[in-house]
């Protein structure tokens, strides 16, 4: 299956900095990665869409100059947290899904590994 | 706001049994999806079971899809203590966005 990786892994900051978290698909373009965030034994809340060459579609409630979105290219979309505060300490996941070439989806989106972000 | 309700929230059988959980969700669908997570890690994708189908087997795995009554069971047989994960239902809505919402998930613990 598509392997979708995610950096870094665990990342500890101060409160006030801004924290990069990269999510790549290695085999395959993916037109669409969606970010999610969960906390401690919660399930995953959807945070937003990002769509290669496009600005990110965001969730309700989710802060789109918080949580900063780009997706540059069919291989990396980036997720930058902005002046974090420990509220956001949170496990981030990504995952990357491909359209077919009539716009539809393939149904299996692969997920990346997870970003455990920790803000002291 | 979150699609999918699971039950029960937690689960703890004996290495053999057998393991249930359930899904339920509120709009039409194009497909269900069940994934795994150990804990602190990522997610499995477990199995697809899309609108028009009722049933679908995986090795171990039995999923039924009731979209009727608007819910989805998982069926884990002769469960091992590698199995101990939660397990998630996720929906993917019609409309073709290929957002999933995620319900609340189930802990299931396999004492061996």
């Amino acid at each position: 299956g598509a392997v979708v990786s995610q950096h870094p892994s665990r990342v500890i900051c101060k409160s006030g900095t801004s924290v990069k978290i990269e999510c790549r698909s290695l085999d395959f373009q993916a037109t669409t990665m969606f970010w999610y965030r969960q906390f401690p034994k919660q399930s995953l809340m959807l945070m937003a869409t990002s769509n290669e060459g496009s600005k990110a579609t965001y969730e309700q409630g989710v802060e789109k100059d918080k949580f900063l979105i780009n997706h540059a290219s069919l291989t990396l979309s980036t997720l930058t947290v902005t002046s974090a505060h420990p509220e956001d300490s949170s496990f981030y996941i990504c995952s990357a899904a491909s359209s077919l070439l009539s716009g539809d989806f393939i149904d299996t989106q692969y997920f990346g590994p997870g970003t455990r972000l920790t803000v002291l | 706001s979150q699609q999918g309700e699971e039950d029960p929230q937690a689960l703890s059988i004996q290495e053999g049994e057998n393991a249930t959980m359930n899904c339920s969700y509120k709009t039409s669908i194009n497909n269900l999806q069940w994934y795994r997570q150990n804990s602190g890690r990522g997610l499995v994708h477990l199995i697809l079971i899309r609108s028009n189908e009722r049933e679908k087997h995986s090795g171990r795995l039995r999923v039924t899809l009731d979209t009727s009554k608007k819910s989805s069971s998982l069926l884990i047989t002769a469960s091992r203590a590698a199995d101990t994960a939660s397990y998630f239902c996720a929906t993917d809505l019609k409309g073709n966005t290929g957002k999933l919402i995620f319900g609340q998930g189930t802990t299931l613990q396999v004492k061996p």
